[in-house]
């Protein structure tokens, strides 16, 4: 079963501008991750959460952890066409578990 | 340091016909996934190992699918009969063990005719 449900489903943009990807979730968590997906590629990890921390930033991107409204958003600012790709959050109820995935985010990046 | 190796990209077979996928982890990894991912969806896991063990088979269709970690390293998915709607992307991941992020490989696009 799914656990995320990514927000929106598709987001278009243009290049220089931000992107912000919501997830909400069902249950308790250990931690939340992002991963995006190149069309026809593999699953590439961007950024991990713990339960215990609100923010983090890495490069262009910064995600936000609310663990009392169990949902999550992820902002890549000054998008570039590159960017453009599907982005997943997944959850794991324990470090070390199996990841349960959302349905995913497709961005487009145009230039 | 070698990423998550799947073997083939792509594959096209008949309904009811047998088919074989193959990962080889990233080296030292104890922990390996295999997941599938249907079209305009996110991954969802069919079984974890731990070493050469079962850690999580819970999604496996057992009737038709079957999976195997020999020496805890290489693993192969097979899937037999296929079905249509096992149409997917199969997935294999890496991590260490207990570790948070997992490695994908660039997985097995199959179409089931």
């Amino acid at each position: 079963s799914q656990q995320g449900e990514e927000d929106p489903q598709a987001l278009s943009i243009q290049e220089g501008e931000n992107a912000t990807m919501n997830c909400s979730y069902k249950t308790s968590i250990n931690n939340l991750q992002w991963y995006r997906q190149n069309s026809g590629r593999g699953l590439v990890h961007l950024i991990l959460i713990r339960s215990n921390e609100r923010e983090k930033h890495s490069g262009r991107l910064r995600v936000t952890l609310d663990t009392s409204k169990k949902s999550s958003s992820l902002l890549i600012t000054a998008s570039r066409a590159a960017d453009t790709a599907s982005y997943f959050c997944a959850t794991a109820v324990q470090a070390g578990t199996a990841l349960i995935f959302g349905k995913g985010t497709t961005l487009s990046v145009s230039s | 340091e070698a990423g998550v190796a799947q073997s083939p990209r792509y594959k096209i077979i008949e309904k009811r016909q047998s088919v074989a996928f193959w990962c080889n982890p990233i080296s030292g990894h104890a922990t390996l996934y295999w997941y599938q991912q249907i079209l305009g969806q996110g991954p969802k896991l069919l079984i974890q190992f731990q070493n050469n063990g079962v850690v999580d088979d819970s999604q496996l269709p057992k009737d038709r699918f079957s999976a195997e970690r020999l020496k805890g390293v290489d693993s192969t998915l097979k899937i037999q009969p296929a079905k249509l709607e096992d149409s997917a992307v199969y997935l294999c991941a890496s991590s260490s063990a207990g570790g948070e992020t997992q490695y994908f490989g660039p997985g097995t696009r199959l179409l089931v005719l």
